[in-house]
């Protein structure tokens, strides 16, 4: 068990490009969760897939963002035409059955700096 | 809605002092709560979590108590150490129908002085 990993750790993009991450959750867990922190606050829930199906996207995720996980495996989250705003970690989570049984467990994040 | 109101920080301690970090919340239904914490540059890991009224969770020598008459899951330590030194949100999980979904207070970050 290797825990849930995130690529990049770090990733500093000019405003108006497209930036993609990856989140490779543990094997065995059937739920997968985007979180976005930005400075001084807590992690906000931007979304949810229990295997390939995504069941809820936050209105914090504008049309600009997308989100997949194909297979029910790794997942992606893009952000299109990226905005200063958009600077923050975003953190993805991994479980599997409910969050109250299990607890999540997170990555270390992948931090965008929008320029 | 649901919401999480954590003590603001930064709270600055020296070894072996006694910690307290407040924490209520507002919620439908019948949440669990947790307490998570991050050391720099790492990812949140979860301390420890009460699901039910008057349980009380604990790990590594923190604890905390569901208060469900006051909202309330503080978390105290007797004796902190250096080590304990990050920054610490109290989280629930939304019963029902989104109980998938964690909803975080702002985060208290703690530092221990030797």
């Amino acid at each position: 068990d290797t825990g849930v990993s995130q690529d990049p750790r770090h990733k500093i993009t000019k405003r108006g490009q497209n930036v993609t991450f990856r989140c490779d959750p543990i094997s065995e867990h059937n739920r997968l969760y985007w979180y976005r922190q930005t400075l001084g606050q807590g992690p906000e829930f931007l979304t949810y897939f229990q295997n390939e199906a995504q069941l809820e996207k936050s209105r914090l995720l504008s049309d600009r963002f997308s989100a997949e996980r194909p297979k029910g495996s790794f997942s992606t989250l893009e952000i299109q035409r990226t905005e200063q705003g958009d600077s923050a970690m975003y953190l993805c989570a991994s479980s599997l059955g409910t969050a109250n049984s299990y607890g999540y467990t997170f990555g270390s994040g992948t931090r965008l700096t929008v320029v | 809605g649901n919401s999480v109101t954590q003590m603001e920080g930064p709270v600055t301690l020296s070894e072996e002092a006694f910690l307290t970090i407040n924490c209520t919340y507002t919620a439908t239904g019948y949440p669990s709560l947790f307490w998570y914490v991050q050391y720099p540059g790492e990812g949140l890991q979860l301390l420890l979590k009460a699901t039910k009224a008057d349980d009380k969770g604990s790990n590594k020598g923190f604890e905390a108590t569901y208060r469900k008459e006051t909202t309330s899951f503080h978390l105290e330590k007797g004796s902190v150490q250096v080590s304990d030194s990050a920054v610490y949100f109290c989280a629930l999980r939304h019963s029902g129908g989104s109980n998938y979904k964690l909803t975080f207070g702002k985060g208290t970050l703690l530092t221990v002085n030797p």
